[in-house]
């Protein structure tokens, strides 16, 4: 079983809704991530948080807004999305490693979105 | 330019043999780390092996063993005895030194289908 535990699995909205995407890490993990996946391709980095502050946003659209309420949870909210955004969202969360980059980071199971 | 290359898109190995995926990189920085994820059809990244660029011997886990040839900038992944549940996507991913931050931001290459056959 994974550590990282993302809800819900499946989630298809519609274009005009409004929903969120939830993430839970308890291994003490100070640093999580969001990526966007589309099939075959790899993972593509959206957001990273470090200690709960926003440390990278890359250039997602506002469409897309992150929350990390506190060390354990990583929101994404979702509003007004596009066909386009159909992909697998995963979470990651890592130890804060001072910049040796040896730890790795773990993922969740993922959330597929549908947009119809 | 491609910071991750991975030059095989599938592979098929017979179960029970070895099979070497291929993963080259290219950085000017000094300190990087190198890791290998497995990705099956439902979905997660499954962490396999790290190397750091400043480890002397190859990193082993299992049946995987990282074949790290630092002077080629590569850093190829070898599954052992290659079993059905092996069958994924794998991906190579590198994560420089992010300049003293606390986290690193993964790079990750193209990805390599495996298939196993009985």
């Amino acid at each position: 079983d994974t550590e990282v535990t993302q809800t819900p699995k499946h989630l298809v909205m519609g274009m005009t809704n409004k929903k969120s995407l939830k993430c839970e890490q308890h291994m003490g993990h100070r640093a999580m991530y969001w990526y966007k996946q589309k099939a075959k391709k790899p993972p593509e980095l959206m957001f990273v948080y470090s200690y709960e502050k926003l440390s990278i946003n890359e250039s997602v659209p506002s469409r897309f807004s992150p929350e990390c309420p506190n060390s354990s949870l990583l929101n994404l909210h979702l509003h007004a999305l596009q066909p386009e955004d159909s992909a697998l969202y995963l979470c990651a969360s890592s130890q804060a490693s001072g910049g040796r980059g040896n730890q790795p980071q773990h993922f969740g199971d993922g959330t597929r979105l549908s947009i119809l | 330019a491609q910071k991750i290359t991975q030059t095989q898109p599938g592979m098929f190995v017979q179960e029970k043999e070895a099979v070497t995926l291929d993963c080259t990189y290219d950085t000017s920085d000094p300190s990087y780390g190198l890791f290998w994820y497995k990705q099956p059809s439902s979905g997660e990244m499954i962490f396999l092996i790290y190397q750091g660029s400043y480890d002397q011997q190859n990193a082993t886990e299992g049946r995987y063993s990282l074949n790290f040839q630092k002077a080629r900038k590569s850093a190829n992944l070898v599954i052992s005895a290659s079993q059905l549940g092996d069958s994924a996507m794998y991906f190579c991913a590198m994560r420089e030194s992010a300049g003293g931050t606390s986290y690193g931001k993964l790079t990750f290459g193209q990805g390599t289908i495996l298939t196993v056959h009985p």
